[in-house]
């Protein structure tokens, strides 16, 4: 069974500060890298993800950073909100035909403080 | 607009009752998943399904049963053998080979 570790569990961050969740996999078919952001109630959305031709991709405060020797990726939170706070999960998967696995990390639950 | 409805939203049971939750799905995904929450848990699969008519067990499927006779629905069905069914649970669909899954707004199921 392929795994895929996640963290910290939880994370509390001042408002402004710099949030940095980290996700590790063993499979190295995977080819997709996402994080997705749940709002307690709700579920899960896709937040922003990464293929592995690229190190680094950034959609506006949020940045993805892989390191794709080192078998990780990580979701950066610049200038955080309290909006922010939620759980983040990443599921890194195999994009390819017939591929059905979707494994996620077991949760990093982020608090923004004012 | 295209998504994946869940129902209900809420749902109480009592015990030694079965309940069926709704999982309804627009996006022609092939595949589709449930998934138990626990509060302060990830995302524990229960069962998962490749295409109509065909599924698999995830990694707690015990007390758990699911059909999937269209392609658009993939309803689960909590049965009295699930000793501790109190949980949030979502409904996700993605297509094979496809990068995003999309989820339901999920059920939280309680028994009382």
């Amino acid at each position: 069974q392929q795994q895929v570790k996640q963290s910290p569990q939880s994370l509390i961050v001042q408002k402004g500060g710099i949030s940095i969740i980290n996700c590790a996999y063993e499979n190295t078919a995977f080819d997709y890298f996402p994080w997705y952001q749940q709002f307690p109630g709700k579920g899960p959305a896709l937040l922003i993800a990464i293929r592995p031709d690229v190190s680094e991709k950034k959609e506006g405060r949020f940045t993805i950073s892989f390191n794709k020797s080192a078998k990780q990726f990580s979701l950066h939170i610049m200038d955080s909100q309290p909006g922010d706070s939620a759980t983040y999960f990443c599921a890194p998967a195999f994009s390819g035909a017939g591929s059905y696995q979707l494994t996620f990390g077991k949760g990093t639950k982020l608090s923004v403080i004012p | 607009d295209g998504g994946i409805t869940q129902s209900p939203k809420y749902l109480f049971r009592k015990e030694g009752q079965n309940v069926t939750l709704s999982c309804e799905q627009n996006l022609n995904h092939d595949a589709m998943y449930w998934y138990r929450q626990d509060p302060g848990q990830g995302l524990r699969l229960i069962y998962y399904s490749q295409i109509v008519n065909d599924f698999q067990k995830g990694d707690i499927a015990e007390g758990y049963s699911v059909s999937r006779e269209k392609k658009e629905s993939f309803p689960l069905t909590v049965t009295s053998a699930q000793k501790n069914p109190t949980a949030f649970y979502l409904c996700a669909s993605r297509t094979p080979g496809g990068t995003e899954a999309f989820f339901g707004q999920g059920t939280r199921l309680t028994v009382v």
